[in-house]
C-alpha cells in the first residue's frame, strides 16, 4: 500500500533560521505529484508547494523550496528565514496514477517558531 | 470573497441526534470533497464529487450521507451522532477530478463535538 511518512511529529526553530521538514513515501510508479500543505491554527489548510515527479528541478516558492530525492524517495520541505507566520501543521501528500490519483496524507510535522 | 466556505463553523450536540454541514465554493470548480480530520490532525477523505458525481466514496459508516444539488455546493448530513464523529470536518475543491494533481483549496473547517 502506499505510504507516506512524516518522521518528525514537531520541530522548533529560532526566527529566521532554517528548518527542513522531511517526508519519506512509498510507490512503484514513476510519475506522480507531491505537495505540501500547510494548516496554520486557524485551521484553513493551504497549499506551500507541488512537485511533479518527471521535474528534475526542485519546486520553489518564496522562501519554501524542496529537495526532491526520487529514487531515495524522499521529498524534503526546506523554509528560509522562517517568520513567526511559518508556525503551523504541515502536512506533505502525494497522488499517483495507481490509485486514481488519491491522496496519500502523512501525519504532518507540527512546526513552532521561536522568537 | 471566501473562495471554500462552511457552515456551522462550530457544532455542539448530543449522541443520537442528526446534523448538517453545509458547503459551498465559487471557484467554479467541478470537484468538491469531506475530509474529516481527527484529535491527532490525522487527514482521511470521506467523499468525493464531480459535477455533482459521487467518484469516492470511502469506507465511512452509512449515517453519514453528502448531497450535491449542484457542482458548487456539497453537503454532509451525519444521522444518529455518536461520539466518534467528533472531529473537524473539512470542505475543499479542486479544478481537477482528482485531488492528487492540483492544487486543493480548503473551507475553514467545521468542529463538531458529540456530547
Amino acid at each position: 500500500a502506499q505510504t507516506v511518512t512524516q518522521s518528525q511529529p514537531e520541530m522548533s526553530v529560532q526566527e529566521a533560521e532554517t528548518v527542513t521538514l522531511s517526508c519519506t513515501y512509498d510507490t512503484s510508479e514513476s510519475d506522480y505529484y507531491l505537495f505540501w500543505y500547510k494548516q496554520p491554527p486557524s485551521r484553513q489548510m493551504i497549499l506551500v508547494i507541488r512537485q511533479e515527479a518527471y521535474k528534475q528541478q526542485n519546486a520553489t516558492e518564496n522562501r519554501f523550496s524542496v529537495n526532491f530525492q526520487k529514487a531515495a524517495k524522499s521529498f524534503s520541505l526546506k523554509i528560509s528565514d522562517s517568520q513567526l507566520g511559518d508556525a503551523a501543521m504541515y502536512f506533505c501528500a502525494f497522488g499517483e496514477p495507481d490509485s486514481n490519483y488519491q491522496l496519500i496524507w502523512g501525519a504532518g510535522t507540527k512546526l513552532i517558531i521561536k522568537p | 470573497d471566501t473562495a471554500v466556505s462552511q457552515t456551522p463553523k462550530y457544532l455542539v450536540t448530543q449522541m443520537g441526534n442528526d446534523k448538517s454541514i453545509k458547503c459551498e465554493q465559487n471557484l467554479g470548480h467541478d470537484t468538491m470533497y469531506w475530509y474529516k480530520q481527527d484529535s491527532k490532525k490525522f487527514l482521511k477523505i470521506m467523499f468525493s464529487y464531480n459535477n455533482k458525481e459521487l467518484i469516492i466514496n470511502e469506507t465511512v459508516p452509512n449515517r453519514f450521507s453528502p448531497k450535491s444539488p449542484d457542482k458548487a455546493h456539497l453537503n454532509l448530513h451525519i444521522n444518529s451522532l455518536e461520539l466518534g464523529d467528533s472531529a473537524v470536518y473539512f470542505c475543499a475543491s479542486s479544478q481537477d477530478r482528482w485531488q492528487g494533481v492540483g492544487e486543493l483549496f480548503f473551507g475553514e473547517g467545521s468542529r463538531l463535538t458529540v456530547l
